[in-house]
Formats: structure tokens, C-alpha cells, sequence
């Protein structure tokens, strides 16, 4: 996979906007990023991913640097059930292998 | 809903016992399923990627032998952990995939204790 670096750990208020970083710089042209999360215990929950452009669903919003090597996933309005790993991941090698670094912790605090 | 049941959700079993885990894609056809485990406090690690049809390619690491995985349909795959033993004891979780850049989708986990 194309190395991913995130912080280890953020913090956020309770209402406030979450902006998780992600460097992916040896991504190749044609490859997604996709952005995942774990509440504890249980199995990790997809959230978004893109390729070049900005993405926006109902749960996050996903802004791509024009270079593509970097990425932030915004929370638009944390709540405390936000609370959770945030794994950031770039597949490579035709997809067929897809391995997760440490993520971030993000604790939303009321 | 649920797109992925992954079943049992918790096993404790005796030392060398065999337990096997069973992972169901609901809505789609998963030409890949991963398997991952994850120790306490610790990111996931890739197991195992199957594709529908075919051998299991396994992680450096990981005895093929001592963890079997049979992905026989475009809906099932199962992981069985043959003569179990206390350091096998961890989270295991599987996860499916449609074509090739779709995300995954996980399960819920199994929480495997070995006594």
C-alpha cells in the first residue's frame, strides 16, 4: 500500500469541526483514498473515499490536495459518538492488498 | 443495513480446540474478502486476501496451514482456526469487497478466547 501518515491522537469540542490529516505522498495517479473508522470493539465503519476531486456525503466531507498527497476528512459538527479511530488508507498493487496503519484517535470532548 | 454478518461474534473454547468463523456478504457479490486480526490497543492486521474461487494469499507471517480459509461463493468466506492455542486469542474481522475500487465493508468482529 502507498505509505499513509496521520497524527496519532486529536482532540475536538463537542459541535465543533474535525479536520483529520492524512499524508499519502508516494500515491500513484490512479489510486483512492478511503477513509475508515472504529468505534471500539467493533468492526471498522467506511466513511468516504476519492480520487482527485472533493467528496461530501452524509456523514463527512473528504478534501484532496490538487497534488494528491495529502487528504483531511472533515466531521462538519463532531459529536460524542465521533469518538474513534480514524484509519486513512491508500491501497496500491491493483488493490489486491490493504493494510491499515495506526489511525488517529480522535476523542471528542463535551 | 448491515451489509456484512460475521458470525460467531464471541467464541471461548478450550486450548486445541478448532474454531471457525463464518463471513456473509448480504446485498452484493464480494469478489474479495479480507481477513484481519487485531490485538489489543493495536491496529488491524492483514491476514489473508481471497478471491471468490481461489487459493487464499496470506501475509508473511501468517501459517495457511493453521489458519484456513475457504471462500467458496461470491457471498461466503470462512476462516478456521485449527488447534487453537492461547496466543491465537484475539479480535478477528473480516471484511468484503464488489470490484476493485469500492470500499470494503466490515463485520462486527470475533472475539476469539482461548483457555
Amino acid at each position: 500500500d502507498a505509505k499513509t501518515t496521520q497524527p496519532t491522537s486529536m482532540d475536538c469540542a463537542e459541535g465543533r469541526a474535525a479536520n483529520l490529516p492524512c499524508n499519502h505522498s508516494t500515491i500513484s495517479g490512479n489510486e483512492y483514498v478511503y477513509w475508515y473508522r472504529q468505534i471500539h470493539s467493533q468492526g471498522p465503519q467506511y466513511i468516504i473515499h476519492g480520487l482527485k476531486n472533493n467528496e461530501t456525503n452524509e456523514m463527512a466531507s473528504l478534501i484532496i490536495t490538487e497534488d494528491r498527497k495529502s487528504s483531511t476528512l472533515i466531521l462538519p459538527h463532531a459529536t460524542l459518538r465521533d469518538t474513534a479511530v480514524y484509519y486513512c488508507i491508500a491501497p496500491s498493487g491493483g488493490y489486491q492488498k490493504v493494510t491499515f496503519g495506526i489511525g488517529t484517535k480522535l476523542q471528542v470532548i463535551p | 443495513g448491515a451489509v456484512v454478518s460475521q458470525h460467531p461474534s464471541r467464541v471461548i473454547c478450550k486450548s486445541g480446540t478448532s474454531v471457525k468463523i463464518e463471513c456473509r456478504s448480504l446485498d452484493f457479490q464480494a469478489t474479495t474478502m479480507f481477513w484481519y486480526r487485531q490485538f489489543p490497543k493495536q491496529s488491524l492486521m492483514l491476514m489473508a486476501t481471497s478471491n471468490e474461487g481461489s487459493k487464499a494469499t496470506y501475509e508473511q507471517g501468517v501459517e495457511k496451514d493453521k489458519f484456513l480459509i475457504n471462500h467458496a461463493s461470491l457471498t461466503l468466506s470462512t476462516l478456521t482456526v485449527t488447534s487453537a492455542h492461547p496466543e491465537d486469542s484475539s479480535f478477528y474481522i473480516c471484511s468484503v469487497r464488489g470490484v476493485l475500487e469500492q470500499p470494503q465493508h466490515f463485520g462486527d468482529g470475533t472475539r476469539l478466547s482461548i483457555l
